[in-house]
C-alpha cells in the first residue's frame, strides 16, 4: 500500500487566494483526520470523518475552513480566502476501527502550506 | 488548560544516554497511550501503544502509564542519533478508531 498520499506537498499562495489540500486515504481505512501543526500550537485536530461522514469539526478554525469527504478514497480541505496566520503543516491521518492498538493513525507527508 | 500536556524540550543528550520523556493528562477517561515518533519534515509515525497502567517493552523502548497519577513516559535505553525526533505522546477514551488527543511533542536530538 502506498500509505495515505497528500497533493500537493508544499504550496505558497498570496492572501486572500483560495487553497484547497488534497488526501487519499489508505484503502479499507473508515475514519480520516485532518490536521494542521505549527511551532506554537503543536498538532490541532480539525475534523475528523467516519465512512464519509463528519462527526467532529469543532477544531475549524473559523468558516474559511471547510473539509469534505465525498467518498472512501478522497478529502479535501479548503481554505477561503486564506490569510497568512494558516501558514502552518497540514497533515491528513487515516484509521481503522479493525485495528490494533487502540486504532492506529496513518500519517501522511503532510502540505507545507505559506500564504504571503 | 489543554487535556494532555507534554515538555517541549528541546532535549539534547549524548550518545548513549537513557531518555526520559513524559505526559501528564487531565481526563480520567482515556484508557489506550500512544507514542508518535515524528522525523523532521515527515508526518508522525506510532512507535508504541499501551493499554490502562503497567510498563510495556520493545527493544530499547520501555512505555510506562500510571493512571493514578496521570503521568506516563516513554524511556529510551541506549539512545542513538537516529533516534533524534520529536516524540508526541497521544491518548484515547476507546478501542474505536476516533479522536485521539496528542501532546504538542518534545524534540529530541541524540549527539554523537
Amino acid at each position: 500500500d502506498a500509505g495515505v498520499i497528500q497533493s500537493p506537498r508544499h504550496e505558497v499562495t498570496e492572501m486572500g487566494q483560495e487553497v484547497t489540500l488534497r488526501c487519499k486515504p489508505i484503502s479499507g481505512h473508515d475514519y480520516l483526520f485532518w490536521y494542521r501543526q505549527t511551532m506554537m500550537r503543536g498538532l490541532e485536530l480539525l475534523i475528523y470523518f467516519n465512512n464519509n461522514v463528519p462527526i467532529d469539526d469543532s477544531g475549524m478554525p473559523e468558516d474559511r475552513f471547510s473539509a469534505k469527504m465525498p467518498n472512501a478514497s478522497f478529502s479535501t480541505l479548503k481554505i477561503q480566502p486564506s490569510e497568512p496566520r494558516d501558514s502552518a503543516v497540514y497533515f491528513c491521518a487515516s484509521s481503522s476501527h479493525g485495528l490494533a492498538g487502540g486504532g492506529e493513525q496513518f500519517f501522511g507527508p503532510g502540505t507545507r502550506l505559506t500564504v504571503l | 488548560q489543554k487535556e494532555v500536556e507534554q515538555d517541549p524540550g528541546p532535549l539534547s543528550v549524548p550518545e548513549g544516554a537513557i531518555v526520559s520523556l513524559n505526559c501528564t493528562y487531565s481526563n480520567s477517561a482515556f484508557q489506550y497511550f500512544m507514542w508518535y515518533r515524528q522525523y523532521s519534515r515527515k508526518g508522525p509515525e506510532l512507535l508504541m501503544y499501551t493499554y490502562s497502567s503497567g510498563n510495556k517493552e520493545d527493544g530499547r523502548f520501555t512505555a510506562q502509564v500510571d493512571k493514578s497519577s496521570k503521568y506516563i513516559s516513554l524511556f529510551i535505553r541506549d539512545s542513538q542519533p537516529s533516534d533524534s525526533a520529536t516524540y508526541l505522546c497521544a491518548m484515547k477514551k476507546g478501542t474505536n478508531a476516533g479522536k485521539s488527543t496528542f501532546g504538542d511533542g518534545t524534540t529530541l536530538t541524540v549527539k554523537p
